[in-house]
């Protein structure tokens, strides 16, 4: 059973180009949340996703950035326009119900912004 | 809103002390979680739990859900435990996004 993929892995960007990152949930799992680790900070919650539906949005810049989680293929965390700022760690967790909402997180994928 | 204390921030100990790693928090929860991170590298989910005490290995976690406190316990640690521990509570309900604290450095010396 393959756990939480994330791609890319690293991924560089000039000041106002787009990027977009992809998660794909564990087997079986249809929540999905983002999270964003700013370099030498914590980890601050983003949004929170089912199937076709974002169920809380309260974490994500009001500008720039939107999330979703079609019925088919990975969820997309998408930052339009990128700023040095938006450099950071970006981890995409699952969970599932019937597994208590453990969270299960990927790998992440590293913005650097130039 | 949470807010979620760990301590200490930095810790380094030698190889074999007995290490704890603590955490509170404001608001009552449906779960709380601790992770492991090591540098550079991904997040791992080491436990999840809502009441009492939880072992796996050299691991311990428990809760006092009276106290809003949980602690995280290494026995006979190992340089291969350096790593960030970051403590993070589901508010109630368990669905939600979690809430994290800002973690604690561990190194081990050898």
């Amino acid at each position: 059973n393959a756990g939480v993929m994330q791609n890319p892995r690293h991924l560089v960007r000039r000041r106002g180009q787009e990027a977009r990152l992809r998660c794909s949930p564990m087997k079986g799992h249809s929540h999905v949340y983002w999270y964003r680790q700013l370099p030498e900070e914590g980890l601050k919650f983003m949004v929170y996703l089912q199937k076709e539906n974002i169920i809380d949005e309260s974490g994500m810049p009001k500008e720039r950035f939107s999330a979703e989680f079609p019925k088919e293929g990975p969820s997309i965390l998408r930052i339009q326009q990128v700023v040095r700022g938006d450099s950071a760690a970006y981890f995409c967790a699952s969970s599932e119900p019937g597994q208590g909402y453990e969270q299960y997180f990927g790998p992440g994928t590293r913005l650097t912004v130039t | 809103k949470n807010e979620v204390e760990q301590s200490p921030q930095n810790l380094t100990a030698q190889e074999g002390e007995f290490i704890t790693i603590n955490c509170s928090y404001s608001v009552g929860i449906s779960a709380l979680h601790w992770l492991q991170q090591h540098p550079g590298g991904g997040i791992v989910s080491l436990f999840m739990l809502s009441s009492g005490k939880k072992k796996h290995g050299r691991l311990i976690a428990t809760i006092n859900i009276q106290e809003k406190h949980s602690s995280l316990h290494i026995t006979a640690s190992h340089p291969r435990d350096s790593a960030v521990y970051i403590c993070a509570v589901s508010p109630g309900g368990g669905a939600d996004g979690l809430t994290f604290g800002k973690g604690t450095h561990l190194i081990i010396q050898p």
